[in-house]
């Protein structure tokens, strides 16, 4: 069986601070996929990255950037100099076979 | 089409009718999924789809929920005799073969269901 855990339900913080959202995994799989996805009030899913599980390197594309560290099961992403139009829900997700499998999700807002 | 589509994007129906969920998805994407999303609360996975393969419907919460997918495109959501407890926003997911896809899946705006 796989599982994502946000542990983070909620966090607020002020506009220019930088916000790290933590994702814990678990899978018995040796080849899986990570994903994090944006939801905004809008409401639709928006894709920001994934990372393949025999591929440790850390990524980093403007002020977003992710750490994965397979020895902690881990897979945080931190906004750097948050703005407003980065509030929004954050699913991190796990693919181990065929099934892809979300966390609960952390809703971030960015106080102006 | 470019993105993934689902129709309608607003449902309102009486409890005890049934009910159809539509998804087109990316043409050439051979995998497509459904989720559910109730208020405020993460995905929960329904149904998966790859290519001819049998379905994986180990999601699906009740034999009163169904989908199929016909020709390897487009898929229908069917729940039978909704309830109260079926409202919540139904959406779809499609992605290339996944030994091939470098993206994620491509999710569509939603289907919001609310039973009264």
């Amino acid at each position: 069986a796989q599982k994502v855990t946000q542990a983070q339900t909620e966090i607020s913080v002020v506009e220019k601070e930088d916000v790290t959202l933590d994702c814990v995994y678990e899978t018995r799989d040796t080849t899986y996929y990570l994903f994090w996805y944006k939801q905004p009030p809008s409401g639709e899913l928006v894709f920001l990255i994934r990372r393949n599980s025999f591929d440790e390197q850390n990524e980093i594309s403007g002020r977003y950037s992710w750490n994965f560290q397979k020895s902690t099961s881990s897979f945080n992403f931190t906004i750097t100099a948050s703005q407003v139009v980065d509030s929004a829900v954050y699913f991190c997700a796990l693919r181990a076979g065929e099934k892809l499998t979300f966390g609960t999700g952390t809703r971030l807002t960015i106080i102006p | 089409g470019a993105g993934v589509s689902q129709s309608p994007s607003n449902k309102v129906t009486e409890k005890g009718k049934d009910v159809e969920l539509r998804c087109d998805p990316i043409s050439g994407h051979t995998a497509l999924y459904w989720y559910r999303q109730s208020l405020g609360q993460g995905l929960e996975f329904l149904i998966y789809f790859q290519g001819n393969s049998a379905p994986d419907k180990s999601g699906l919460p009740s034999d009163r929920f169904s989908a199929e997918r016909t020709g390897g495109s487009v898929s229908t959501l069917t729940i039978q005799r909704t309830q109260q407890e079926d409202s919540a926003v139904y959406l779809c997911a499609s992605s290339l073969d996944f030994g091939r896809a470098v993206g994620g899946y491509t999710f569509g705006s939603g289907t919001r269901l609310t039973v009264v």
